[in-house]
């Protein structure tokens, strides 16, 4: 059973469209992340939920919109898809804020042509 | 956002050799710190925590300076699958964990 999943793994689209990817962790983790890796490996928390609240948003584009529906799940939407969005998302979870073990998805792999 | 800061490498060692990476933060009340193992087009996942005490697993040893703010890791008898990228870890309080760039490892037969 895969602890925490997101899809798609790959995405390749055109600029100026809007995409979606999906997170599910079914670890019962309070705490869900998005983690950015841009082409020089260098990973960024983007957004990080608690019980389904936002408590983290670091300087993000407004085009990045998190929706977590339930604790089990954190989606990150993204309008306007620009050249520079392309890199690796990542989602993650914890069990509590303050719990630092994360557990990752397997990423998923944005590209904007 | 706090940083931490490491080497990126890349470390190129024989099978056999003992090998370190160092790590410094810039914020003096990050109070836990990690080391995560990244291969190449997967996810981090978790190494081991990095303890005052010092921490050993294995043939991986890490330690933690909190007067000179450095993490070190240490590998004894590399193996060739220890070959992947290795990030440094802290945080502080409720803030979520923030990522070095990463040290990369290579070892070679």
């Amino acid at each position: 059973d895969t602890a925490v999943s997101q899809t798609p793994k790959y995405l390749v689209t055109q600029m100026g469209n809007d995409k979606s990817i999906k997170c599910e962790q079914n670890l019962g983790h309070d705490t869900m992340y998005w983690y950015k890796q841009d082409s020089k490996k260098f990973l960024k928390i983007m957004f990080s939920y608690n019980n389904k609240e936002l408590i983290i948003n670091e300087t993000v584009p407004n085009r990045f919109s998190p929706k977590s529906p339930d604790k089990a799940h954190l989606n990150l939407h993204i309008n306007s898809l620009e050249l520079g969005d392309s890199a690796v998302y990542f989602c993650a979870s914890s069990q509590r804020v303050t719990n630092e073990k994360l557990f990752f998805g397997s990423g998923t792999q944005l590209s904007v042509l | 956002r706090k940083e931490v800061e490491q080497d990126p490498g890349p470390f190129n060692v024989p099978e056999g050799a003992t090998v370190a990476f160092n790590c410094t933060y810039s914020n003096s009340a990050s109070q836990s710190f990690f080391w995560y193992r990244q291969d190449c087009r997967k996810e981090p996942k978790l190494l081991m925590s990095v303890y005052s005490s010092g921490n050993e697993d294995g043939r991986f040893t890490a330690q933690l300076n909190r007067a000179s703010q450095y993490i070190s890791l240490l590998i004894r008898d590399s193996k060739l699958s220890d070959s992947a990228t290795y990030l440094c870890v802290g945080n502080s309080g409720n803030t979520p964990l923030v990522f070095g760039k990463g040290t990369r490892l290579s070892v070679i037969a």
